[in-house]
């Protein structure tokens, strides 16, 4: 099929620990995984993404692994902080990169 | 200024009724999206236009039309509401297909 899949579906991380979400994808012909953040009654929003001709990207406290051979892509935060509570969405185009398709979200929480 | 706007923001109306969402964006972006995201959070993509172009149709009531007056604006025109199109629909513009999105802050429909 052309799905994306994502887990773990909730996380829960002390605050200072790293957190770790890992998206599986079926379209070869993906080029571009973009990862949004949404905030609880919020709009989705790009954190980071990432193109097929890296294997890893890093935006301060974020990065984004893609193994391009397995059609695996991880979010990674480090020294996670009460603001990085949220609901967190993969995405990788399908249907030959025309339709984006969205993993089914992560819900992270950070404990104090 | 709002980059992706979308009114109205919240809509409640009766089963059978019609109704329409505007979304216009001021990024000079090419393509537009509608999305729906249901109560367990699912994004799912519903429509997408390139300079006033339909590209992408999915599996969508075809009580549902999208329609874009110029590239600026992609309005969607829901006709006999149903209970089940109770939902956040989102409103989002890109460069290009494959590149960040920009939502919108989202309509929410409540189907009485």
């Amino acid at each position: 099929g052309e799905n994306v899949e994502q887990h773990p579906s909730t996380l829960s991380v002390q605050e200072g620990d790293s957190a770790v979400i890992k998206c599986t994808y079926s379209d070869s012909a993906s080029n571009y995984f973009p990862w949004y953040k949404q905030e609880l009654g919020k709009r989705p929003q790009l954190i980071i993404d990432i193109r097929s001709n890296v294997g890893e990207k890093k935006d301060q406290r974020i990065a984004v692994t893609l193994n391009k051979t397995a059609k695996h892509f991880s979010l990674h935060i480090t020294e996670t902080q009460p603001e990085d509570s949220a609901v967190y969405f993969c995405a990788a185009p399908r249907g030959g990169g025309n339709k984006l398709t969205f993993g089914t979200g992560t819900q992270l929480k950070v404990e104090l | 200024d709002t980059a992706v706007s979308q009114t109205p923001k919240y809509l409640v109306t009766q089963m059978g009724n019609d109704k329409s969402i505007k979304c216009e964006q001021n990024l000079g972006h090419d393509t537009m999206y509608w999305y729906k995201q249901d109560s367990k959070k699912f994004l799912k993509i519903m429509f997408s236009y390139n300079n006033k172009e339909l590209i992408i149709n999915e599996t969508v009531p075809n009580r549902f039309s999208p329609k874009s007056p110029d590239k600026a604006h992609l309005n969607l025109h829901i006709n006999s509401l149903e209970l089940g199109d109770s939902a956040v629909y989102f409103c989002a513009s890109s460069q290009a297909l494959n590149q960040p999105q920009h939502f919108g802050d989202g309509t929410r429909l409540s189907i009485l």
